[in-house]
């Protein structure tokens, strides 16, 4: 069975510019998590989203935004690009509701570097 | 509020030495925690969960972890390293009805020959 899948896997952008990250999560989950991840640190949570809904957001700008399609793929938007974006972006989905203890598969992330 | 400690950014051991990778954390509400692993250049692969059933927990590749409330601790350990386990780990809480897990900032595990 795939596993989460993520695209593009790498992508330059310059400041001011916007970005659209893409995940499919594996086959039968309907809860999609997004979380930032800067070099030399841990994740940060951005979104969760299931079934279409938003069940959680970090403490990210209004730049940030989401959705999740009716097949439970998702879209990460990143606006008005700063250098402060360049991080690797995860994507993991989970059976469930999206609770506590839902385990979390993780993709392979999109890694965005801004100029 | 939700926070999690992991004590040492870089950890070296040498082949066949014990894991101990330490993580304390910080909830107001029984906490749910996580081990996690990351390869280079890959994503977050689950060791463990803690789910309030048996303080002591097993996960893949020989881990284990000890949930101790009085100290809220939840160190991962390991009797004997191996060359693959060398990667990040990061340690993780979430709280029950939260939708948000926290990480810890990681611990890189660097394993000698």
């Amino acid at each position: 069975d795939a596993g989460v899948t993520q695209s593009p896997t790498h992508l330059i952008k310059t400041r001011g510019q916007q970005v659209t990250l893409r995940c499919s999560p594996i086959s039968g989950h309907k809860s999609v998590s997004w979380y930032q991840q800067v070099l030399g640190q841990g994740p940060q949570f951005i979104f969760q989203y299931y079934e279409k809904e938003e069940r959680g957001r970090g403490n990210f700008p209004d730049r940030f935004s989401a959705r999740q399609f009716p097949n439970y793929s998702s879209e990460l938007n990143v606006n008005a690009l700063l250098l402060g974006d360049s991080a690797l972006y995860l994507c993991a989905s989970s059976l469930g509701g999206g609770t506590s203890t839902d385990t979390q598969y993780f993709g392979p992330g999109t890694r965005l570097t801004v100029l | 509020a939700q926070s999690v400690t992991q004590l040492g950014s870089h950890v070296s051991v040498s082949e066949g030495a014990l894991v101990l990778l330490r993580c304390n954390y910080s909830s107001s509400v029984p906490p749910y925690l996580f081990w996690y692993v990351q390869y280079p250049n890959q994503g977050l692969q689950l060791l463990l969960k803690y789910t309030s059933a048996a303080t002591l927990v097993k996960g893949i590749n020989g881990f284990e972890a000890e949930f101790k409330k009085s100290e809220t601790s939840f160190h991962l350990t390991k009797p004997s390293a191996h060359m693959s386990d060398a990667a990040e780990y990061f340690c993780a809480v979430s709280v029950t009805g939260g939708f948000k897990t926290i990480f810890g900032a990681g611990t890189r595990l660097f394993v000698k020959a």
